[in-house]
């Protein structure tokens, strides 16, 4: 069964650290894997979107890691700020059809 | 840059009534989609449409019809509410399935009583 599996479901900071949440997926064939931000009450709002052949995308403090071979992605804040408050939603794309599978995200909570 | 627009954000209704929400999107997007999103859930598509005129079934379109009538609108109804589709629902583009970034609406928060 196809499954995109999130860790941790939740994560305390402190502002000014690093994070990296966890993507684990079984999705296959694999078409490309998206991380989105979703504040709550908000909808999500896309941050990266990486390919089979991409190991790494940046957007400015948020950083997206792949390895198709293990099916791990990992994404990584810099330097958080409390407006990172948020749900970070792994989503992978089946080749085959184009569906889009979502992980129940990870909860991250920036304390100043 | 109005994006994705969702119409309305907040409704309470009783079992057995109808309702519509409205997706509107000023993207020239072909592609438009409705998710519902559930506690401990990931988000799972009701219905999508590939074009004006088109609709096709997502993974959990039980109790729920749509329609695109015309390009930058997609409607979703509910015939006859049920608690069960309590829920947040999202409204989403693109300009095609895979490898386009999918803008979300800002979400409706439905409530069946």
């Amino acid at each position: 069964k196809n499954q995109v599996e999130q860790s941790p479901q939740s994560l305390i900071i402190l502002e000014g650290k690093n994070c990296t949440l966890q993507c684990n997926y079984t999705v296959s064939p694999f078409s490309n894997l998206r991380w989105y931000k979703q504040d709550t009450g908000r909808g999500p709002v896309s941050l990266t979107i990486m390919t089979f052949s991409e190991n790494t995308k940046s957007n400015g403090r948020y950083t997206a890691t792949l390895d198709a071979d293990t099916k791990q992605s990992s994404l990584h804040i810099t330097a958080s700020q409390l407006s990172d408050s948020a749900s970070y939603i792994c989503v992978v794309t089946e080749g085959n059809t184009d569906k889009l599978i979502f992980g129940t995200g990870t909860r991250l909570q920036v304390f100043p | 840059n109005a994006g994705v627009t969702q119409t309305p954000k907040f409704r309470v209704l009783k079992t057995g009534q109808s309702m519509t929400l409205l997706c509107a999107q000023d993207m020239n997007h072909e592609y438009m989609y409705w998710y519902r999103q559930d506690p401990g859930m990931g988000l799972r598509l009701i219905h999508y449409s590939v074009g004006e005129g088109t609709t096709a079934k997502g993974e959990v379109p039980d109790g729920y019809n749509v329609s695109r009538l015309k390009k930058q609108n997609f409607l979703l109804g509910l015939e006859s509410a049920a608690p069960s589709q309590t829920s947040v629902y999202f409204c989403a583009s693109s300009y095609r399935a895979s490898g386009n970034t999918i803008y979300f609406g800002e979400g409706s928060w439905l409530t069946v009583v």
